[in-house]
Order: C-alpha cells, then sequence, then structure tokens
C-alpha cells in the first residue's frame, strides 16, 4: 500500500531531550516536506527537500534540523525542544511540486513540557 | 512570508445547500493552487492541483476554479451533505515549484 508513515504518533517530552520524528514514504517521491499545524495558524511548512541530500528553509525552520540522505526517509530533528513547539506535525511526500499533489503522513502529536 | 487568506473562516450549511468558499493569494508568486480537505482525526488529503488561468476541475458534486491574474480561487460543492463537512485547504505554490503556503482553511459543516 502506498502511504507516508510517521513515528511515533503522540509524543510527550521535556524541554531540552533532543528526539526525533521519522518519516517515510514508499512511493519513490522525490519532494518531501514537513508541516507543523497550531490552532488559528492553518499548517506552516517547517523545511523540504527537493531529493536526497536537497534540502531548504519552509516558513518557520527555527528550532528544527532535517536530513535526506535516502530518497524514503525524511527524518525532522529537535536538537532542544522548547513548549513553544509542542503542535501537530505532517510529514507529506510528492512526485514533483508544482503539478503534484501532496500525500500527507497521519500526524504527529508532539507535547513539550 | 506569502499571505494566502480563505474566507469564510467557517460555515454551516444544510443538506442539500449548495456553497462556495474562496482562496486569495498574491498572483505574482504564483506557480500552483492546491485544494485539499481535511476530515477531523484524519490527514489532509489533495483534491485538485491547479496551474493554468481560467483552469477549472471537477470532481463528483465539488468543483473549483482558478484565476491566477486576480490572485483567487473559488471552490463550489453542489449540494452538500454530511459527509462533505470538513476542513477545506488551498495551497499556494511558490519559489520555484518548492515553497508551500496554505491558508488557514475553511471549516464546513452540513447540518443533516
Amino acid at each position: 500500500e502506498a502511504q507516508v508513515t510517521q513515528n511515533p504518533r503522540y509524543l510527550i517530552t521535556v524541554t531540552g531531550k533532543k528526539l526525533t520524528v521519522t518519516c517515510s514514504q514508499n512511493m519513490n517521491h522525490e519532494y518531501m516536506s514537513w508541516y507543523r499545524q497550531d490552532p488559528g495558524l492553518g499548517l506552516r511548512q517547517i523545511y523540504y527537500s527537493m531529493n536526497v541530500e536537497v534540502t531548504d528553509k519552509g516558513d518557520v525552520p527555527e528550532g528544527y534540523k532535517v536530513s535526506r540522505k535516502e530518497k524514503r526517509n525524511f527524518p525532522l530533528i529537535l536538537e532542544s525542544p522548547s513548549p513553544n513547539q509542542t503542535s501537530l506535525y505532517f510529514c507529506a511526500s510528492s512526485p514533483g511540486q508544482r503539478y503534484y499533489e501532496q500525500y500527507f503522513g497521519p500526524g504527529t502529536r508532539l507535547t513539550v513540557t | 512570508i506569502l499571505n494566502v487568506e480563505q474566507s469564510p473562516q467557517s460555515l454551516h450549511v444544510q443538506e442539500g445547500d449548495s456553497t462556495n468558499f474562496t482562496c486569495s493569494f498574491p498572483s505574482s508568486n504564483f506557480y500552483a493552487l492546491h485544494w485539499y480537505r481535511w476530515e477531523t482525526a484524519k490527514s489532509p488529503e489533495a483534491l485538485f492541483v491547479m496551474t493554468l488561468n481560467g483552469d477549472e476541475k471537477k470532481k463528483g458534486r465539488i468543483s473549483a476554479t482558478l484565476n491566477t491574474k486576480e490572485g483567487y480561487s473559488y471552490l463550489y460543492i453542489k449540494g452538500s451533505q454530511p459527509e462533505d463537512s470538513a476542513t477545506y485547504l488551498c495551497a499556494l505554490i511558490s519559489g520555484g515549484y518548492q515553497k508551500v503556503t496554505f491558508g488557514t482553511g475553511t471549516k464546513l459543516q452540513v447540518i443533516p
């Protein structure tokens, strides 16, 4: 089944404890992206990647890192999480960008205390 | 940060009513516009990808139009059903086809 998977789905952590949210897609998509969703603000792009080893900042990259060492995986790293990073996170992938829709993962609910 | 606006923020309609929403965006930054449907506790799912001025797309009772010169897109739902209840998002593709800016969405509730 073609899908985007994210792990973990739910995470409660403490300020400053490094964490990684994994994202994997099995559709051989070149484009992958991370978003956060906050009430009243909609989905905001954190980072995106056009292909392996090619990443760039979205609108809200502060406090996050990403890497794209393999085509299928695009992990989101929070080196020192803070309470303002409490949010719902979505990973998405697409064959390209302009002409193709994105396929979203199930989301990761992160709480930082 | 680009400003993509959707209106109204929320909408309650009776089953069987037709409705429409608006997505406004800066026309100078346009490469493509996507529409997504987002049901509560699920992930957004694509409805339409629109790339050309004057584009019209249709899927069942849902259709969309695009005006890139004036910077807006309309989504129409004909004969709303309770299962149409969801948040409808538009997303502007800009920055050389790479950057994605979502609107805050229109939350539709269809009352049986």
